[in-house]
Parts: structure tokens; C-alpha cells; sequence
């Protein structure tokens, strides 16, 4: 069964600072995809950013970027000039391409605090 | 409708009540899924839907939850005789198909006293 860890809890940034948010996942399929959402206080989850597994490339979306390990089973989510609306929880996912795998797997979540 | 529209967003039951949160997915979208997310903790699959027919319903936790779409649209997620441990956000998402990005709603959530 396919599993997704986020070991940090808890991470704090100062303002326009760079924090990086790690996850780590185990399957044994080749194919597949990861996802980091955004989910603040209205609970409505936003998605940040997609990394499809056969693309070695790593994703980036304007200021988030990832760093996808395929062989290390690591995709970690870099912020850049962290702004204040970027404190909520984030969660890490995975989800399969294989008919039946379609469901999100999610990690425990880290919640990001931004310091002004 | 422009997202995924859950109802109702926030519900109270008393331990033994049956409950029914509604889901009303994007316009068009053949996907739907039910996720259950405990204070402090990610979303957990519940169960998928593609048009009205439930393909995979291996996460609800009991019997005493059940999920329906019989026009292949609205959802409902029923929980019978709600327990403390029910106390949860109820999220759904929708998608156009089951290998494409899903988009969540707001999540109901529910209080059981």
C-alpha cells in the first residue's frame, strides 16, 4: 500500500525568507502523481503545485517549487520570498494513474507559521 | 456551479443521530470522492464515485456509513447512530475524470456531543 510521511509538524519563516517542507512516500509503482496543497483556516484545500513521476523535470509554480527524488522517494516543496498569506497547513499527496488508484493518499500535514 | 459546493458546513448531532452531508460537484464532473479529516491529521479516503456507480468504498469505517449519487451528481454521505469518534471535516472533490486533478470542496464539519 502506498504511504506518505511529512516529518515536520510545525515550520516557521520569516517574510520574504526561503523554507523548504518535506515529504517523503513509498509505492511500488513506476507511474504516478504528487501533489502539495495549501489548506488555511476555510478549510477549502488548494492546490500549490503537481509533479508528474515520469517527468524528471521538476515542477515549478511562480514563487513554489519542488524538489522530486524519484529513486529517494523524496518531493520536497521550496517557498521563496515566503508573504504572509502563505501560513496554513500544507499537506503532501500522492495519487496513482492506474484505473482503481485514482484516490489521493495525504501526509499528517506541516503547519507553515510566516513571521512578519 | 463555479466549485464544489458542500452543505452543510457546519453540523451538530447528538451521539446516536443519523446525519446526511451533501455534496454538489462540479458541473459535468464524472469523479467524486469522500474524504474524512480528523482534527490535526490529512484527509482520509472514504470512498470514489464514478458517475452513480461506487467503485471503491474501502475506507468508510463502519457500516454505519453510507454513500449514494444516483443520478450521477449530488452525493450524499449518511452516517447512522454518529459516535464521538465521528467528530470530523468531511471533504468532498470532484473531478471530470478519475485520472485527472480533483477539486475540493469546503468540507461540512461535524460535532458529535
Amino acid at each position: 500500500a502506498q504511504t506518505v510521511t511529512q516529518s515536520q509538524p510545525e515550520m516557521s519563516v520569516q517574510e520574504a525568507e526561503t523554507v523548504t517542507l518535506s515529504c517523503t512516500y513509498d509505492t511500488s509503482e513506476s507511474d504516478y502523481y504528487l501533489f502539495w496543497y495549501k489548506q488555511p483556516p476555510s478549510r477549502q484545500m488548494i492546490l500549490v503545485i503537481r509533479q508528474e513521476a515520469y517527468k524528471q523535470q521538476n515542477a515549478t509554480e511562480n514563487r513554489f517549487s519542488v524538489n522530486f527524488q524519484k529513486a529517494a522517494k523524496s518531493f520536497s516543496l521550496k517557498i521563496s520570498d515566503s508573504q504572509l498569506g502563505d501560513a496554513a497547513m500544507y499537506f503532501c499527496a500522492y495519487r496513482g494513474v492506474r484505473r482503481g488508484t485514482y484516490k489521493y493518499i495525504f501526509g499528517t500535514g506541516t503547519r507553515l507559521k510566516v513571521l512578519a | 456551479g463555479a466549485g464544489v459546493s458542500q452543505s452543510p458546513r457546519y453540523k451538530v448531532a447528538k451521539r446516536g443521530q443519523d446525519v446526511a452531508l451533501r455534496c454538489d460537484p462540479i458541473s459535468g464532473h464524472v469523479s467524486l470522492f469522500w474524504y474524512q479529516q480528523a482534527l490535526g491529521q490529512g484527509p482520509e479516503f472514504l470512498t470514489y464515485f464514478q458517475n452513480e456507480a461506487q467503485l471503491d468504498k474501502s475506507g468508510l469505517p463502519s457500516d454505519r456509513f453510507f454513500a449514494e449519487r444516483p443520478e450521477g451528481s449530488v452525493s450524499t454521505l449518511k452516517i447512522q447512530r454518529t459516535q464521538q469518534e465521528d467528530s470530523a471535516v468531511y471533504l468532498c472533490a470532484s473531478s471530470p475524470s478519475g485520472n485527472t486533478e480533483a477539486f475540493f470542496g469546503q468540507g461540512t464539519r461535524l460535532t458529535v456531543v
